[in-house]
């Protein structure tokens, strides 16, 4: 079974801190996905990586980094967390390709005060 | 229009019943398409994927793509109460690279 994990299930930051968020897939799997999801909006892609080292903004990138070093690891980055960005964060992972079925993992409730 | 389009719902259906779940794409949408079931609380996992026209069909799930009319259901059949949840329908965006878009989710009630 593909597994997904991801750092924290739950976090609470003040507003200017720089905020990490880890994700690590076991699958080999090429391309890796941070999203947001946020009540009456869905599911929205901040960035993408395809490969070590590679990164596409997704829809709404600003206000976000992203990192990866290795295959099966994944950051995002908050530079300056702020109340905004209060949200359940999502990684996913998949094989590329136009199949391309994503896995996610449990999760990231972030919240700033 | 949005690129993958749901009814929010709520969709109640007494329990044995058929639960049908309908979504509609845009032309930026293609290829292929993925169907998520989530829980309140918990992050989507993934119950059917379709690639091509016509049916599929995995235990008391199908899956319908109607490439044509931009159209794509799922059928749950005998519904169970431990089938309530929201249900993500998503498409591979055309524009290349891996991107995946989600519709924003109908969520099922299954009625005891």
């Amino acid at each position: 079974d593909v597994k997904v994990t991801q750092s924290s299930r739950y976090l609470v930051k003040r507003t200017g801190e720089k905020v990490f968020l880890e994700c690590v897939q076991d699958m080999d799997h090429e391309n890796m996905f941070w999203y947001r999801q946020d009540p009456g909006l869905g599911l929205r892609l901040i960035y993408f990586s395809y490969d070590v080292k590679m990164k596409e903004k997704g829809d709404i990138p600003e206000g976000y980094s992203v990192s990866r070093e290795k295959k099966e690891r994944f950051s995002l980055i908050l530079e300056s967390a702020s109340t905004n960005q209060t949200s359940m964060y999502l990684c996913a992972s998949g094989v590329m390709g136009s199949y391309n079925e994503q896995f996610f993992g449990p999760g990231t409730r972030l919240t700033v005060l | 229009q949005k690129e993958v389009e749901q009814n929010s719902g709520p969709l109640s259906v007494p329990e044995g019943a058929i639960a049908s779940l309908n979504c509609t794409y845009s032309d930026r949408v293609s290829q292929s398409f993925f169907w998520y079931r989530q829980y309140s609380g918990k992050s989507p996992e993934l119950i059917m994927s379709i690639y091509s026209n016509g049916d599929k069909e995995d235990g008391r799930f199908t899956a319908q793509l109607n490439k044509a009319s931009q159209y794509v259901s799922l059928l749950i059949r005998d519904s169970q109460p431990s089938d309530s949840a929201t249900y993500l329908c998503a498409g591979l965006h055309s524009g290349g690279y891996q991107k995946v878009t989600f519709g924003t989710g109908t969520k099922l009630q299954v009625i005891p």
